[in-house]
């Protein structure tokens, strides 16, 4: 049963950079797409961007180009969302998703000064 | 990229059935069979019900059904049990590797 382990919560100053990893186990990340979505208090799904399994290459939707980075260590198995220039609308709990099929337990991200 | 339409809440009575919407463009819902849906309760993650529009992954009950035509999808649940309220959110692919939710609907079991 594979399974998506992600880091702890964080809590981060406005301007500040967050990363958060997702442990995968069971199947390596180089058969899977890799997405990662972010929940707001109260609010609904956002999808962030994801890795191709293939060659590592990112998609991101146009709102979080140039802040965020996804990676994957595949020696590993685990894979890597970095958020940079955080404000509080960042404040969220972000899950990465193996094929949108499994999903990590989420991590909180608190951005607060 | 916008996010798919859904209603923002539905209401059923146990033992009947409801029907969830998901309406999207030719550029999301309407350009693949690539469409799931999510079951979640609060405070956890996701859980993937449907994908690939129709097929269940193993454990799902079959009380949960998916189709779609056209730009927009439909979740079915049949057979309604009080442990069935919780939030489901539609997803598409929209092509070129990104893919995009619904705003997410709340079940309310009466």
């Amino acid at each position: 049963q594979v399974q998506l382990v992600q880091s702890g919560t964080e809590v981060k100053k406005p301007g500040a950079s967050v990363k958060v990893s997702c442990k995968s186990s069971g199947n390596t990340l180089s058969d899977f797409f890799f997405h990662w979505v972010r929940q707001a208090p109260g609010q609904g799904l956002e999808w962030m961007g994801g890795v191709n399994p293939k060659n590592g290459d990112t998609n991101y939707p146009q709102k979080f180009q140039g802040r965020v980075t996804m990676t994957r260590d595949t020696s590993i198995n685990t894979a890597y969302m970095e958020l940079s220039s955080l404000t509080s609308d960042d404040t969220a709990v972000y899950f990465c998703a193996r094929d949108l099929m499994r999903w990590g337990q989420g991590t909180l991200v608190i951005v607060s000064s | 990229q916008s996010a798919l339409s859904q209603p923002r809440s539905v209401f059923g009575s146990p033992g009947q059935s409801v029907t969830i919407s998901c309406t999207g463009t030719s550029s999301d819902v309407g350009l693949s069979i690539y469409v799931s849906w999510y079951q979640q309760y609060p405070g956890k993650a996701p859980e993937t019900l449907i994908y690939d529009a129709t097929k269940r992954p193993s454990g799902v009950p079959d009380r949960f059904s998916g189709s779609k035509s056209g730009n927009t999808a439909f979740l079915t649940i049949s057979g309604l049990q009080a442990e069935d309220e919780a939030d489901y959110y539609c997803c598409a692919f929209a092509g070129r590797y990104t893919w995009v939710f619904g705003g997410g609907t709340k079940l309310t079991v009466l």
